[in-house]
């Protein structure tokens, strides 16, 4: 499967506990996306990267989270000092050009913090 | 700012029968727009997408929308519906290098 692939599908954590999840994009796609997406709304944009480059990030993305794309291929989001309002999933999304004619989700990694 | 709106939280229709979900989109020029469906707890998967061709935009399952400037419209349909069609639907646009999306529409199937 060339799909993008996130690890793992499902965390629990207790509040104050930092995680990190991992991110595989499809192989020749340049663009990433990180998305949070809570109970019965849709997905809202966090960051992206163009390459190792991070491009932008929302306001949504508090000080408690980070992102990187090392070498431009797998991307992590660490989220620190968990927090029972970081509950969501998070998706993550690749695509081949700047200019975003389509996105290719991941499965989503489903975060409860407890 | 380009942004969706998504008319109705929930929409039921029985097996069958004519599926049409909502979306207007707000833009100064014409957008890239997008239909993605969610089925439970997993991720989103791509249904059509409309990107200044054809007005008409086929996808898959049998879904097709229809891109309507003079409406702002880009609205979801599908001749029948099937069980298998329940699931959470979600209009979006690109906007500044990335895909905004609307809040969703989960559509039921009745028996």
């Amino acid at each position: 499967d060339t799909g993008v692939s996130q690890d793992p599908r499902h965390k629990i954590t207790k509040r104050g506990q930092n995680v990190t999840f991992r991110c595989d994009p499809i192989s020749e796609h340049n663009r990433l996306y990180w998305y949070r997406q809570t109970l019965g709304q849709g997905p809202e944009f966090l960051t992206y990267f163009q390459n190792e480059a991070q491009l932008e990030k929302s306001r949504l993305l508090s000080d408690r989270f980070s992102a990187e794309r090392p070498k431009g291929s797998f991307s992590t989001l660490e989220i620190q000092r968990t927090e029972q309002g970081d509950s969501a999933m998070y998706l993550c999304a690749s695509s081949l050009r700047a200019e975003v004619t389509e996105a290719f989700f991941g499965q989503g990694t489903r975060l409860t913090v407890v | 700012a380009q942004s969706v709106t998504q008319l109705g939280s929930h929409v039921s229709v029985s097996e069958g029968a004519l599926v049409l979900l909502r979306c207007n989109y707000s833009s100064s020029v014409p957008p890239y727009l997008f239909w993605y469906v969610q089925y439970p707890n997993q991720g989103l998967q791509l249904l059509l997408k409309y990107t200044s061709a054809a007005t008409l935009v086929k996808g898959i399952n049998g879904f097709e929308a229809e891109f309507k400037k003079s409406e702002t419209s880009f609205h979801l349909t599908k001749p029948s519906a099937h069980m298998s069609d329940a699931a959470e639907y979600f209009c979006a646009v690109s906007r500044d290098d990335k895909i905004i999306f609307g809040k969703g529409t989960r559509l039921h199937i009745l028996p």
